[in-house]
């Protein structure tokens, strides 16, 4: 299974909003709501941030969003901060193959 | 609920290794430990994935064949072992849970430093 495709990376003025993309197919992203989202800061295990498309775990910023559109699933940071620079990953399940697949990563840098 | 790795390894090519993901804290009734791949400067791949209740195990296509996972229930931890490494298993490993029902991993190890070289 193909990862699923995010731009390599995105950048923002501390205050500013960013969006970042996720793309797979009807078969993965485009299936169900089974998109969630992970940070991962250097040299780090990466966390949780956002689960079916659009829900934060309790102990998540409210800066951070979710959200999906036919096979594209993004994730919105909100009033951006030094501390949001890191590496984003999505991930979806697939229901046909009971499997699973991350997005290729997408790096955060805070200008 | 904790996911504790054992730690790094260092091991030549063609020999074998066993590494463990330990569920720890309020556990689940039912739920699954995955297991991810991210190579030096790379991105996340994931492996694949045991439900402890009962042992359904689920590969990637990209790592069927080369890898194994299992699992001992009764202690609530799940295993990824190679039986001939090779240089380019050089990574580190993730174990990640899933609550049955769950889509998502909402918890995740430390991660495992495994450095395969001769």
């Amino acid at each position: 299974q193909s990862a699923l495709t995010q731009p390599a990376s995105v950048s923002g003025s501390p205050g500013q909003s960013i969006t970042i993309s996720c793309t797979g197919t009807s078969s993965d992203v485009g299936d169900y709501n089974f998109v969630s989202w992970y940070q991962q800061h250097p040299g780090k295990a990466p966390k949780f941030m956002i689960y079916d498309v659009s829900k934060r775990p309790s102990g998540v910023s409210n800066r951070f969003s979710g959200s999906k559109s036919g096979n594209t699933a993004s994730l919105t940071i909100s009033g951006l901060q030094a501390e949001d620079e890191a590496d984003y990953f999505c991930s979806s399940y697939t229901r046909i193959t009971r499997s699973y697949v991350f997005g290729t990563g997408t790096t955060v840098t805070v200008l | 609920v904790q996911l504790v790795q054992s730690g790094a390894e260092v091991r030549k090519p063609g020999e074998s290794l066993k590494i463990s993901c330990k569920a720890v804290g309020n556990i689940f009734t039912d739920f699954w430990i995955g297991w991810v791949r991210q190579m030096p400067g790379k991105g996340l791949e994931w492996m694949g994935i045991i439900r402890l209740i009962n042992s359904d195990t689920k590969y990637s296509t990209s790592f069927q064949g080369q890898v194994t996972v299992s699992d001992d229930k009764s202690i609530n931890t799940a295993f990824l072992q190679w039986s001939s490494l090779k240089a380019s298993d050089t990574a580190t490993y993730y174990c990640a849970l899933a609550v049955d029902g769950n889509f998502y991993f909402d918890y995740l190890g430390q991660g495992t430093l495994v450095t395969v070289s001769s």
